[in-house]
């Protein structure tokens, strides 16, 4: 399967531990997106790469949060010192650039974080 | 902002059509209308997207409206798979991102 996937599905931890979380997107694609969702509610956008470069960075990525594409290939996302409102699932998304507002963002599985 | 607007929830029967609106009275003329479901317990998948005129593909339908203030999101045929929350969004024109903004979508549920 070819497809975006993310590493661990499942993770749990106590408050105030940092957590790391994978992605590795479709292999050809230059775009990489991060959403969060909490239960009942749809995806909330966090930051966005094109290649290795972080364009866009959303409120909700506050600076306990960081996410980096060392090689505009697979993307880390680390959160630092959790907290339970940090209890979530966290999206990759990925997809090429070139088809403007057509473009098709394809979905990892989520890792889900329960902050204890 | 460009919203969505869209039901709590339906019901079909299985193997009978579905039909989800979506209201975007605000939509600008070159903003983009996509589609995407979620699957319980999985990453949101694409399902179509349009402009103006009406699509088709593999999956499903969608029927814009002359104006473009709402469309519909027509399933021919619902099966058990479909059951999913079904989210509106509308990429802006003039934005500069790509990110897309999910409301709380369309809960549909597929009655056996």
């Amino acid at each position: 399967d070819t497809g975006v996937s993310q590493d661990p599905r499942h993770k749990i931890t106590k408050r105030g531990q940092n957590v790391t979380f994978r992605c590795d997107p479709i292999s050809e694609h230059n775009r990489l997106y991060w959403y969060r969702q909490t239960l009942g509610q749809g995806p909330e956008f966090l930051t966005y790469f094109q290649n290795e470069a972080q364009l866009e960075k959303s409120r909700l990525l506050s600076d306990r949060f960081s996410a980096e594409r060392p090689k505009g290939s697979f993307s880390t996302l680390e959160i630092q010192r959790t907290e339970q409102g940090d209890s979530a699932m966290y999206l990759c998304a990925s997809s090429l650039a070139g088809a403007g507002l057509q473009e098709t963002q394809y979905f990892g599985p989520g890792t889900r974080l329960l902050v204890l | 902002d460009a919203k969505t607007t869209q039901p709590n929830s339906m019901e079909s029967n299985e193997e009978e059509p579905v039909h989800l609106p979506c209201n975007h009275s605000t939509i600008s003329g070159t903003d983009y209308i996509h589609w995407y479901r979620q699957l319980p317990s999985q990453g949101p998948e694409y399902v179509i997207h349009g402009l103006t005129s009406n699509v088709n593909n593999r999956m499903a339908s969608l029927a814009i409206a002359e104006d473009r203030k709402s469309s519909t999101l027509i399933l021919h045929r619902a099966t058990l798979r479909d059951a999913a929350v079904y989210y509106c969004i509308l990429l802006l024109s003039g934005a500069g991102s790509y990110q897309l903004t999910f409301g709380k979508g369309t809960k549909l549920s597929v009655i056996p």
